[in-house]
């Protein structure tokens, strides 16, 4: 089990510049979750789909952020264009069922200058 | 609306020492799980523990266990003889079951340090 699977580690941008952020959920895990983490904020999250429909985008801060979950391995979450307030760590977590933990992916820190 | 609060922004114990790390929520739906996660200054999200609001006995797992106390809500995690590696933030969340696979909403988490 190689666990959920982000990338890139770390994004370094200018502001304007579109970002995406990838994440291979756990084979066999039917939920993915998108988080955010920040000093001032703390874990939020962004969206969550349930096999592959997106169900709640409430987090999702305004139109300038899209998640897309095209098959159930796989998932996007983007920017366009970034500003620096953007800047964060972005964590991707799978869910087998509703009584199991949420298995995080190791995130990707962005910095957008 | 569910809510987590943890009122220790940090915390100090002694090395072999045990520490409580508190949790309070607040939620709506008869049904929902409790979890504990440690944050180590690498930044992944590790899972310690699960209760869910059905369980009868308190949670354990090795040196973890959960205080549940359903009449006050709160979910305390208990860690016995304190390592250095224990040094951490810990974050308590909950998810809310009735409505199926639902998200976890977190608490502002407890950064724990563990002094030698």
């Amino acid at each position: 089990d190689a666990g959920v699977i982000q990338s890139p580690r770390h994004e370094v941008t200018e502001m304007g510049q579109e970002v995406t952020l990838r994440c291979k959920p756990i084979s066999g895990h039917n939920s993915l979750f998108w988080y955010r983490q920040t000093m001032m904020r703390g874990l939020e999250l962004l969206i969550y789909f349930n096999n592959n429909v997106p169900i709640d985008d409430s987090g999702m801060p305004e139109d300038r952020f899209s998640a897309k979950m095209p098959n159930a391995s796989f998932s996007t979450l983007k920017i366009q264009p970034s500003e620096p307030r953007d800047s964060a760590v972005y964590f991707c977590a799978s869910s087998p069922g509703a009584y199991t933990p949420l298995h995080f992916g190791n995130g990707t820190r962005l910095t957008v200058t | 609306a569910q809510k987590i609060t943890q009122t220790q922004p940090g915390m100090f114990v002694q090395e072999k020492e045990a520490v409580t790390l508190d949790c309070t929520y607040d939620t709506s739906d008869q049904s929902y799980g409790l979890f504990w996660y440690k944050q180590p200054s690498s930044g992944e999200m590790i899972f310690l523990i699960y209760q869910g609001s059905y369980d009868e006995q308190n949670a354990t797992e090795g040196r973890y266990s959960l205080n549940f106390q359903k009449a006050r809500k709160s979910a305390n995690l208990v860690i016995s003889a304190s390592q250095l590696g224990d040094s951490a933030m810990y974050f308590c969340a909950m998810r809310e079951l009735s409505s199926g696979n639902t998200p976890l909403v977190f608490g502002k988490g407890t950064r724990l340090s563990v002094i030698a």
